[in-house]
């Protein structure tokens, strides 16, 4: 089952903002809308946002999402060191009645 | 607090089974669907099935179908993950996740290492 495009690595600096992207389809983000999860090394993914801009209580401000047409994107702002990790989008598919994954970007923070 | 408890993982190998198990505290089991994703070592996440909060309705992905079985047990809190005719493809750290619309809570995952 296709699965939605995600750059594979971003790269950016201390404090500065980062934009990752994930598209998809009119079947699945154009429809539905994404959700964003953050994974760090060896722990579970943790949701940082749904249905395109809402943001789970405790999630930073600095993590904002939003949705154009079929492309979801998730921007953090000042980046900080704990930023550093990978990052996934993900969104149901109303055609093949699955929820579909993008293949993740990992952050690096320099 | 929401708590999800994977168990049931381990080594087994190439045309076994085996049966996952998820404990799940902290809310309201019965008002919630269901999920188990799993996550290949050093792989990106992979949506495996999901079920309804009343188990009346089920999704499989492809690489599942025919093969896995999600059920729940709603009077013991309980989500399951039956898996046969298992390949060396199926290893992964399968987590069970809340479904609230999206993916809001995940368990730690267990292993799941299929190999002779």
């Amino acid at each position: 089952q296709a699965g939605l495009t995600q750059p594979p690595s971003v790269s950016k600096g201390l404090r500065q903002t980062a934009t990752l992207t994930c598209t998809g389809n009119s079947n699945n983000v154009g429809n539905q809308g994404a959700a964003w999860l953050q994974q760090h090394q060896g722990h579970p993914p943790k949701l940082l946002s749904y249905r395109n801009d809402h943001r789970p209580s405790g999630i930073s401000e600095r993590f904002s999402a939003s949705r154009s047409g079929n492309t979801a994107s998730l921007t953090i702002a000042g980046l900080q060191p704990e930023d550093e990790a990978d990052y996934y989008c993900s969104a149901w598919d109303s055609f093949l009645s699955v929820w579909v994954f993008g293949g993740g970007t990992k952050l690096t923070v320099l | 607090e929401v708590q999800l408890v994977e168990s049931g993982g381990g080594l087994v190998q190439p045309g076994g089974s085996l049966r996952l198990s998820c404990s799940a505290s902290g809310f309201t089991f019965s008002s919630y669907a269901m999920h188990w994703v799993r996550q290949a070592p050093g792989k990106g996440l992979e949506f495996v099935s999901s079920i309804s909060g009343n188990g009346g309705s089920t999704h499989y992905a492809d690489s599942a179908k025919g093969r896995f079985t999600i059920s729940r047990d709603n009077s013991k809190n309980s989500l399951y993950l039956q898996m046969s005719s298992l390949r060396a493809e199926d290893t992964a750290v399968y987590y069970c996740v809340r479904d609230s619309g999206s993916h809001d809570y995940w368990g730690q995952g267990t292993l799941v290492t299929v190999s002779s």
